[in-house]
């Protein structure tokens, strides 16, 4: 069974830094597209970016709202998902998602979220 | 830039109706790389349909999904209560992901 753990979420003022952690298990994480969406607090689903596999080149791909302020990047060696979150507004405050792609573009497993509050 | 717009924003139906949601996009997209989702309260969406019309693994045959180019549609031919929940489309193109902005299903 597919599982994906975040943590690391948290209270942080405008300005700072945190990074979030999803755990993997249950498939074949090194060969996975792996990636990150967030809600923000009553309101819909924003991507927020996906990392491809090593065999695929690892590229990276960022939403415009959040490049050059997150960063994604994984441990295939602990089957653990990273996003560096920097630079904070007070309008990235949301539940963030990790995300497994499956074919097609979609994202066939969820984690249950970790919530990022920007407030000073 | 792709946009999906999804309609009605809300659905108030009973259970044991039919519910037929629609998303739009701005461009063709083929039959390719759009996907639906369904969310409850306090929970994590999960993956109801991919490539348009394919049901994702454990979902029951009473959700199906229909469409090509621009207008696609996600039917639920008899609602269970456990069904009244947010519908989100998304679409993938060229290392871009986007989600429309849902429709509620809600319990007349």
């Amino acid at each position: 069974e597919v599982h994906l753990v975040e943590s690391g979420g948290g209270l942080v003022e405008p300005g700072g830094s945190l990074r979030l952690s999803c755990a993997a298990s249950g498939f074949p994480f090194s060969a996975a597209y792996m990636g990150w969406v967030r809600q923000a607090p009553g309101k819909g689903l924003e991507w927020v970016g996906r990392v491809k596999s090593k065999g695929a080149g690892g590229t990276v791909d960022y939403a415009a709202p959040v490049k050059s302020r997150f960063t994604i990047s994984r441990d295939d060696s602990k089957n653990v998902l990273y996003l560096q979150v920097d630079s904070l507004r007070t309008e990235d405050t949301a539940i963030y998602y990790c995300t497994w792609e499956v074919p097609e573009g979609a994202f066939g497993s969820w984690g249950q979220g970790t919530l990022v509050t920007v407030s000073s | 830039e792709i946009v999906l717009t999804q309609s009605p924003g809300t659905l108030s139906l009973s259970p044991g109706e039919r519910a037929t949601l629609s998303c739009r996009a701005s461009q063709s997209l083929g039959t390719h790389y759009l996907a639906w989702y369904q969310q409850k309260p306090g929970q994590a969406p999960r993956a109801l349909i991919y490539g348009a019309s394919h049901r994702a693994s454990g979902v029951p045959d009473r959700f199906s999904g229909s469409g090509s180019g621009t207008d696609f549609t996600l039917t639920i031919s008899r609602l269970a209560p456990e069904d009244f929940a947010v519908y989100y489309c998304q679409h993938y193109d060229t290392s871009r992901f986007t989600f429309g902005p849902g429709t509620k299903v809600d319990i007349k």
